[in-house]
Formats: structure tokens, C-alpha cells, sequence
């Protein structure tokens, strides 16, 4: 089946700091890629879609100088955290959709990466 | 108004026993794709099950099945034979419109913990 990764798993950092969160489709290729927060025992909250080659969209209330998002390749994507602050401190999780992918399924989530900001 | 609702933050039941989780939905679209997700503590999201809006019976994979009430607007995911592995947090999702490039719309998640 399809595989997401996401790299790193877990980043600790210090407020102020950058961070910068990989989503890869291993594969196969991913016209669009999703990028969702969760915060702890909280629902998953779309943050932004990304689509190769062209700019992000967010959704209503991220704030897209903080939460740059690159889709560059069809393979690629990421997520850095500018200036990153303690109520950053989150759940990342990103999915990428594969045009070739089964109508249930075509979502394939990566495994999260967890984000602490000292 | 939520588009996802699930009622129950936490549910208990009995290893080798049955359990539903519940979901409702809104959408206006005729279109829509409902989702159920399993989260382990390890944060993954599995896919369990799917039912498109124009599926004439409900969906079932293994010990998974959903209770599509498409008048009603509910999308409960029946677990049959409760193993300890299903512990875990059950998410439901839609998608509206057809297509893939849209995004999932999550509920709020059930806490299943299944006892021995």
C-alpha cells in the first residue's frame, strides 16, 4: 500500500527557534498534500492544503508567515514553524492524496511528528 | 454548526463483545465521502472504513462495519468481538464533494477502551 513518512518523529526546541517537518509519499506520487495539528485528546484540525508547484491554502486563522509550507516535488512536502513559542507545541500530522489511489482511500497519512516548544 | 459530531468522548466494553460508536453528520453537498480512523496512542491514523453517499449498502471490512442512515445523517461504526488491540481513540470524517483533493473534516473522536 501507500506509505507517508514524516521526518522527524518527535523535535524539541527553544522558543524562538525554527522548525522544519518533512512529509514525504515514498511510493508514489502526491498532487496534494494535507497538513493537520492536533492538539492533545483534541480532533484533527486541517491546518493547509498544499498542491505541487503552486502556494498553499489555509484555512481561516493559521497564519501563513508562521506555517510556511513547500510543496516542491510530487514526493515532498514541508512544514516549518517560524519562530516557533510554547502554545506551538502540537501534534503534526500530514497526508498526501494519490491520483491513482483507491475512492476510500485515497488519503494515506504519515505517522505524526510531536512537537515540543521549550 | 459541526459538521462531524461524536457524541461519546469515552466508551467501555467487554473484550470479545460488540460496541457501536457514534456519528452524525451535516452536509448539504449530495456528494460526500464518511471515514472512521482508529488512533493507537502512538498517534498513527488507521483507516478502517469507508461509505460514499451513493453506496447503496453499508460498508464492512472484517470485524469493521457502518451503520449508513443516510436520512438520519449517522455514520456509526460498529465493532464486532472486541479485542484489547482496539483500545484506542475512533475518529469519524468526511469528506465533501467528490473528488480526493478534498480535505477530511474530523469529529471531535470516541476513547474506546476495551476491558479483559
Amino acid at each position: 500500500g501507500a506509505v507517508v513518512s514524516q521526518h522527524p518523529s518527535w523535535v524539541i526546541c527553544k522558543s524562538g527557534t525554527s522548525v522544519k517537518i518533512e512529509c514525504r509519499s515514498l511510493d508514489f506520487q502526491a498532487t496534494t498534500m494535507f497538513w493537520y495539528r492536533q492538539f492533545p485528546k483534541q480532533s484533527l484540525m486541517l491546518m493547509a492544503t498544499s498542491n505541487e508547484g503552486s502556494k498553499a491554502t489555509y484555512e481561516q486563522g493559521v497564519e501563513k508567515d508562521k506555517f510556511l509550507i513547500n510543496h516542491a516535488s510530487l514526493t515532498l512536502s514541508t512544514l516549518t514553524v517560524t519562530s516557533a513559542h510554547p502554545e506551538d507545541s502540537s501534534f503534526y500530522i500530514c497526508s498526501a492524496r494519490s491520483p491513482g489511489g483507491e475512492k476510500y482511500n485515497e488519503q494515506f497519512f504519515g505517522p505524526g511528528t510531536r512537537l515540543t516548544v521549550l | 454548526a459541526q459538521k462531524i459530531t461524536q457524541t461519546q468522548p469515552g466508551m467501555f466494553v467487554q473484550e470479545k463483545e460488540a460496541v457501536t460508536l457514534d456519528c452524525t453528520y451535516d452536509t448539504s453537498d449530495p456528494s460526500y465521502g464518511l471515514f472512521w480512523y482508529k488512533q493507537p496512542s502512538s498517534g498513527e491514523m488507521i483507516f478502517l472504513i469507508y461509505q460514499g453517499s451513493y453506496d447503496q449498502q453499508n460498508a464492512t471490512e472484517g470485524r469493521y462495519s457502518l451503520n449508513f442512515q443516510k436520512a438520519r445523517k449517522s455514520a456509526n461504526l460498529v465493532i464486532s468481538a472486541s479485542q484489547l488491540g482496539d483500545s484506542a481513540m475512533y475518529f469519524c470524517a468526511m469528506r465533501e464533494g467528490p473528488g480526493s483533493a478534498r480535505q477530511l473534516t474530523f469529529g471531535s473522536g470516541t476513547q474506546l477502551t476495551v476491558l479483559p
